[in-house]
């Protein structure tokens, strides 16, 4: 049973525009939520995080929303660029991280 | 810090085989975590260790599968024997803290993966 889920599998935006990333999750007991960055043939790596006491938090670019109401969370980045085309992860922590699916974001120039 | 290292980074092996995947965290790090990365699964943690002792192996998908970690600088995961449907990518991550209060102590580091091929 999947506890984290990525629903889109993959996304398509134009540069300068917005990407938004969304995840869903069952357990209303994470402490805390991660969005991992992973590009080919390279192991994720950490791009931002929210604690579940926390609605929002912002980044640069790149702004986390946490909607625990609904078990929702989703990453917003803008603009987008080219360099952010790359599989994202969502993860979820309660002492270890459980992972989604991810999404392939692809950013046209 | 050279980072999470793994070998080897690419595996072809046949069917029946013994594979080992190696990885080195990073020092001082307490925790390692091993991953199967698969499209329709995405990240699925198999084990992880806390001071080099196995605290959740529960993702381990069957008993092929077995995992070490000898000392602070060093752990296997093992498949014996391989089949066909363990062709995946496997990283390893290692990370200070498992379940920190601060969000960011729980930040895992990622190795560069091994991926498996198994004919």
């Amino acid at each position: 049973d999947q506890q984290v889920k990525q629903n889109s599998p993959s996304l398509s935006v134009q540069e300068g525009r917005i990407s938004i990333l969304n995840c869903d999750y069952t357990n209303s007991m994470f402490d805390y939520f991660l969005w991992y960055k992973k590009y080919p043939a390279e192991g994720p790596t950490f791009l931002i995080s929210i604690s579940s006491i926390k609605d929002k938090n912002e980044d640069g670019r790149f702004t986390v929303f946490l909607n625990k109401s609904a078990k929702h969370l989703s990453l917003h980045i803008v603009p987008s660029q080219p360099g952010d085309s790359a599989v994202y992860f969502c993860a979820a922590g309660e002492g270890k991280l459980i992972f989604g699916q991810g999404t392939t974001l692809q950013v046209k120039p | 810090d050279a980072g999470v290292i793994q070998s080897p980074r690419h595996e072809v092996t046949e069917m029946g085989q013994e594979v080992t995947l190696r990885c080195k965290p990073i020092s001082g790090h307490d925790y390692l975590f091993w991953y199967r990365q698969t499209m329709m699964r995405g990240l699925e943690l198999l084990i992880y260790f806390n001071n080099n002792v196995p605290i959740d192996d529960s993702g381990m998908p069957e008993d092929r599968f077995s995992a070490k970690m000898p000392n602070a600088s060093f752990s296997t995961l093992k498949i014996q024997p391989s089949e066909p449907r363990d062709s995946a990518v496997y990283f390893c991550a290692s990370s200070l803290v498992g379940a920190g209060y601060d969000v960011r102590d729980n930040e895992q580091f990622f190795g560069p993966g091994t991926r498996l091929t198994v004919l």
